[in-house]
């Protein structure tokens, strides 16, 4: 099982619309989570980081934590097309600044 | 502030034969990292340096792969010899010391593409 599960899609949605992303994990020992916004050709960039359960907002993006459970969400509000890119997750534990990443998730914004 | 910089952007190089990959960090970001991001897949942390010591390189192929950070500032990833496999993104990182970032955010170059044929 890898520790982080992440759903590749490809996802495609219409302009305006909310999108949801999702990743697991199963290592109990992940303290921080971060998302990042991978533009084709490009290095990933951070978009959100949050260490705690619960949500965390940034204009028309929420990071939800939820650490019983193992689960978190980055949710994406009126969606615009130049959202569209690969949105990876990721997570390092307390005092190790490796990140472990998921597999990436492929959206597309329509006009 | 200008970004990671990563040279070459792309490379094709044949199976069995050498390469090497450049990174300039961020000015003043004591910590690099080389990431490995295989088409449809993560980045998978090759090895992380702090200033020009190896902190973490369990993941790196020691056989074919190698590393250095040369003064603590660039940094050279080779492979000799490549397999097919090796064929991915070459993503470069870097972050600044922990105690002025609690995210401790990583910021990544370009990237070179290697295609082994």
């Amino acid at each position: 099982q890898k520790e982080v599960e992440q759903d590749p899609g490809p996802l495609s949605v219409p302009e305006g619309a909310i999108v949801s992303l999702n990743c697991t994990y199963s290592n109990s020992a992940f303290q921080y989570f971060m998302w990042y916004r991978q533009y084709s050709r490009k290095g990933p960039e951070l978009l959100m980081y949050t260490y705690s359960s619960g949500n965390k907002e940034d204009g028309r993006f929420t990071a939800q934590v939820d650490k019983s459970s193992k689960y978190i969400s980055l949710f994406i509000r009126d969606s615009q097309p130049s959202d569209s890119a690969t949105y990876l997750c990721a997570m390092r534990t307390f005092g190790n600044e490796k990140l472990t990443f998921g597999t990436g998730t492929r959206l597309t914004i329509i006009p | 502030e200008a970004g990671v910089a990563q040279s070459p952007r792309y490379k094709i190089i044949e199976k069995r034969q050498s390469v090497a990959f450049w990174c300039n960090p961020i000015s003043g970001h004591a910590t690099l990292y080389w990431y490995q991001q295989i088409l449809g897949q993560g980045p998978k942390l090759l090895i992380q340096f702090q200033n020009n010591g190896v902190v973490d390189d369990s993941q790196l192929p020691k056989d074919r792969f190698s590393a250095e950070r040369l003064k603590g500032v660039d940094s050279t990833l080779k492979i000799q010899p490549a397999k097919l496999e090796d064929s991915a993104v070459y993503l470069c990182a870097s972050s600044s010391p922990p105690r002025t970032s609690i995210a401790n955010e990583q910021f990544f170059g370009p990237g070179t593409r290697l295609t082994v044929l």
